[in-house]
């Protein structure tokens, strides 16, 4: 059984432009999660998809912007790059959307410039 | 709204000294309540989480965590440090069993332990 796994793990970027990051849910699992973990803090949720839809979402702004495909891997896109959205990504996949329990990836680490 | 305070962003411990993570949360509503591990450069692993059973719960790696509904607590434990307890610690808070699977983290503690 492979865990959750994201791509690619690290990643430059310049302001203004758009970047896509992908994450591989656990086996068997029909939620995935995207979370932002900025320097120095605690991960802040940006939005739930289940079942290649969108089911909850944070207080991000419209420019990140996510999909779940029928293999219920996911993508999240972030348009019009920001300085402050420099940040490791967390993407989190459960078994349910109401599971209490959820496994992380290891990140990708967005650096903007 | 649900809410967690980590008290001290950082805390060091001998090597075999009780270890004490401090968490309080914030829920209009019963709480599901949790604690991760991050190592540099990793993701998240949960250690332990409280879903409304019983209020004292174990973890791996010899963590356990007690529910304090009269205090808003859920203190995270450790008999003995380790090395390899070395990481930083997250509580987080997720509202009931229903909706959105999304967990809101508190700021992190920085567990340091000396030799």
């Amino acid at each position: 059984e492979t865990g959750v796994t994201q791509s690619p793990t690290h990643l430059i970027k310049t302001r203004g432009q758009q970047v896509t990051l992908r994450c591989s849910s656990q086996s068997g699992h029909n939620t995935v999660s995207w979370y932002q973990q900025a320097l120095g803090q605690g991960p802040q949720f940006i939005f739930q998809y289940y079942r290649e839809e969108e089911n909850g979402r944070g207080n991000f702004p419209p420019r990140f912007s996510g999909l779940q495909f029928p293999n219920y891997s996911s993508e999240l896109n972030v348009n019009a790059l920001e300085l402050d959205d420099s940040a490791l990504y967390l993407c989190a996949s459960s078994l349910e959307r109401s599971n209490t329990e959820a496994f992380f990836g290891q990140g990708t680490r967005l650096t903007v410039v | 709204a649900q809410s967690v305070t980590q008290l001290g962003s950082h805390v060091s411990v001998s090597e075999g000294a009780l270890v004490l993570l401090r968490c309080n949360y914030s829920s209009s509503v019963p709480p599901y309540l949790f604690w991760y591990v991050q190592y540099p450069n990793q993701g998240l692993q949960l250690l332990l989480k409280y879903t409304s059973a019983a209020t004292l719960v174990k973890g791996i790696n010899g963590f356990e965590a007690e529910f304090k509904k009269s205090e808003t607590s859920f203190h995270l434990t450790k008999p003995s440090a380790h090395m390899s307890d070395a990481a930083e610690y997250f509580c987080a808070v997720k509202k009931g069993q229903t909706g959105a699977n999304n967990l809101f983290f508190g700021t992190g503690t920085r567990l340091t332990v000396i030799p």
